[in-house]
């Protein structure tokens, strides 16, 4: 089966500055994919980046990178130059291998709570 | 290009109801999910559908629930004899399958939040 584990309820970042969302996995598959989501108070889940298993570049999208560390089964995403605009829940998931039914559904950590201070 | 939209955004209930959401995908995705989040947890999968078909459906959806896609496009999740449990916020996410592409990202509404008086 495969779990998150997303170890900090809430993170507290002065505006402009980096911050690192931790997020650990567990799964005995090979293959498998990895995403951050945003969800504002509004509620809306943003899709932010997406890591591949075999992807040996680790993701960026703008502001957004994912430090994947595949020994260390751990994906955290960091954000660079914090917003206040930035602050909301942020969830970690995963996918199960291609072509697979674990690969239809996304499996959530519990989140961490990020507010950006000005 | 317009999002993934439900209806409604708020539903209050007494329990023993039957409520019913819609969910309409983005206009080009074949894969639409259900999903429940209760208050300080991730979002738990419900069900999925690859255009009219339901291929999966969670152990979580008990025989009070029931989802469809009638033509591949809008889906309906229908809860009979809603129980207090039940309150929660239910979001919808839809995906473009198209192999060899692989790992297209689902993308959510804002979902429906159900209270169960």
């Amino acid at each position: 089966a495969q779990k998150i584990t997303q170890t900090q309820p809430g993170m507290f970042v002065q505006e402009k500055e980096a911050v690192t969302l931790d997020c650990t996995y567990d799964t005995s598959d090979q293959s498998y994919g990895l995403f951050w989501y945003k969800q504002p108070s509004s509620g809306e889940m943003i899709f932010l980046i997406y890591q591949g298993s075999y992807d040996e570049q680790n993701a960026t999208e703008g502001r957004y990178s994912l430090n994947f560390q595949k020994a260390r089964k751990s994906a955290n995403l960091v954000i660079s130059a914090s917003q206040l605009g930035d602050s909301a829940m942020y969830f970690c998931a995963m996918r199960g291998p291609y072509r697979t039914q674990g690969a239809q559904k996304l499996v959530f950590g519990q989140g961490t709570r990020l507010t950006i201070n000005p | 290009d317009t999002g993934v939209s439900q209806d409604p955004r708020h539903k209050i209930t007494k329990r023993g109801q039957n409520v019913t959401f819609r969910c309409d995908p983005i206009s080009e995705h074949n894969r639409l999910y259900w999903y429940r989040q209760t208050l300080g947890q991730g979002p738990e999968f419900l069900t999925y559908f690859q255009n009219e078909a339901q291929l999966e459906k969670s152990r979580l959806l008990s025989d009070r629930f029931s989802a469809e896609r009638p033509k591949g496009s809008f889906s309906t999740l229908e809860i009979q004899r809603t129980e207090q449990g039940d309150s929660a916020m239910y979001l919808c996410a839809s995906s473009l399958y198209s192999p060899p592409l692989a790992n297209q990202p689902q993308h959510f509404g804002d979902g429906t939040r159900l209270s169960i008086l």
